[in-house]
């Protein structure tokens, strides 16, 4: 079974240019989750989705943070414009619903914003 | 507010020695108690869980925590270290029973040759 695959593993970029994340979890894991990992911080999670349904998304910066998972299946993340405090490893993960929470997670973007 | 504590950022012990990480949480309710496992430039791998039930947990690559309610711990062990196992080590805590759950800092486990 293949886990929770992301693209792409590393991006560089320059301030106030736009940057977007992508992740598909592992086949039938209804339930996907962002989460920012700052150096030397554990993952705090940006946006859960239930399907295609954002049910909380109380820690994203919406100014400047996006995220669609249009068909309850793959999710992206996109920033505009990014900023140096943004330089963090974005992680995807997913689980099953009413499986005590156990969540994969896919490798991780990392993210230097220049 | 539910919270989790990891003592000591880097922890370093002998190969062959025990190694012990150090959890506490808050929590007003019985928790999800949780240890993740991450290896440089990789997501997190979850080693063991406690729900409901025995509160020694039995986890991959012999590694074992105990669940302790009047300590409001949930340390991480090995009874021998291996080299393999440098890497950094996460506790995480659920106490509303949803699909939240909150990170600790991490510990970052170095294995001394």
């Amino acid at each position: 079974e293949a886990g929770v695959v992301q693209s792409p593993r590393y991006k560089i970029i320059e301030k106030k240019q736009p940057v977007a994340f992508w992740c598909n979890p592992i086949s039938g894991h209804n339930t996907l989750y962002w989460y920012r990992q700052n150096l030397g911080q554990g993952p705090e999670l940006l946006i859960r989705y239930e399907n295609e349904e954002a049910v909380d998304d109380s820690q994203l910066p919406k100014d400047r943070f996006s995220a669609e998972r249009l068909k309850g299946v793959d999710s992206t993340l996109k920033i505009q414009p990014a900023e140096l405090g943004d330089s963090a490893v974005y992680l995807c993960a997913s689980s099953l619903r009413q499986q005590y929470n156990e969540q994969f997670f896919g490798p991780g973007t990392r993210l230097t914003v220049l | 507010a539910q919270s989790v504590t990891q003592l000591g950022s880097h922890v370093s012990v002998s190969e062959g020695a025990l190694v012990l990480l150090r959890c506490n949480y808050s929590s007003s309710v019985p928790p999800y108690l949780f240890w993740y496992v991450q290896y440089p430039n990789q997501g997190l791998q979850l080693l063991l869980k406690y729900t409901t039930g025995a509160t020694l947990v039995k986890g991959i690559n012999g590694f074992e925590a105990e669940f302790k309610k009047s300590e409001t711990s949930f340390h991480l062990t090995k009874p021998s270290a291996h080299m393999s196992d440098a890497a950094e080590y996460f506790c995480a805590v659920n106490t509303n029973r949803d699909d939240k759950i909150i990170f600790g800092k991490g510990t970052r486990l170095h294995i001394l040759p």
